[in-house]
């Protein structure tokens, strides 16, 4: 069925250092892959998308890679600072209902000073 | 996100209560969700509407209930029949394409007395 696998469910780094998280999906159909930020008791802020005509988009220090053929797509932060920890949540939308986002579990990322 | 308001920001349901959940957009997109998010999990979807007057179940709609009569509006009931409602509820538009980014509300929290 329809699934979306992320990793790892917690990861910490040094202020400084990259951090990468890996997602997969399911459907070879999904042609849409945002990134989410939520922080503790706040809503999910888009930080990053990309489309499947894409392999890869950049923003300043955030990055997103997609590999189609192998059905998976990663979050690349770089240079990370402490207000970067935050759970980060990736979805890949569903073509064939709707467009509907399936997410990830989320993972959650402490940026040590 | 601004252009989304749900409320009330937290609720408390008694034992045999239905309760509604508000949610109100004035960025004029057509598709409405509703997502479940407990503690250190994902966001599930409940409900989704792609139009006025229509609606589909999402991953757990077991216990809830929506209407969508207005474009602007798309409350969620939680009902009896939901067992364990304790989570943190989110709203979230977007303009209906396929493949849109979803914009989130500042969600509900509900809790059980």
């Amino acid at each position: 069925g329809e699934n979306v696998e992320q990793h790892p469910s917690t990861l910490s780094v040094q202020e400084g250092d990259s951090a990468v998280i890996k997602c997969t999906y399911s459907d070879s159909a999904s042609n849409y892959f945002p990134w989410y930020k939520q922080e503790l008791g706040k809503r999910p802020q888009l930080i990053i998308d990309i489309r499947s005509n894409v392999g890869e988009k950049k923003d300043q220090r955030i990055a997103v890679t997609l590999n189609k053929t192998a059905k998976h797509f990663s979050l690349h932060i770089t240079e990370t600072q402490p207000e970067d920890s935050a759970v980060y949540f990736c979805a890949a939308s569903f073509y064939n209902q709707g467009g509907k986002l399936i997410f990830g579990q989320g993972t959650e990322l402490s940026v040590k000073p | 996100d601004g252009g989304i308001t749900q409320s009330p920001k937290y609720l408390f349901r008694k034992e045999g209560q239905n309760v509604t959940l508000s949610c109100e957009q004035n960025l004029n997109h057509d598709a409405m969700y509703w997502y479940r998010q407990d503690p250190g999990q994902g966001l599930r979807l409940i409900y989704y509407s792609q139009i006025v007057n229509d609606f589909q179940k999402g991953d757990i709609a077991e216990g809830y209930s929506v209407s969508r009569e207005k474009k602007e509006s798309f409350p969620l009931t939680v009902t009896s029949a939901q067992k364990n409602p304790t989570a943190f509820y989110l709203c979230a538009t977007a303009t209906g394409s396929i493949g849109e980014t979803q914009y989130f509300g500042p969600g509900t929290r509900l809790l059980v007395l």
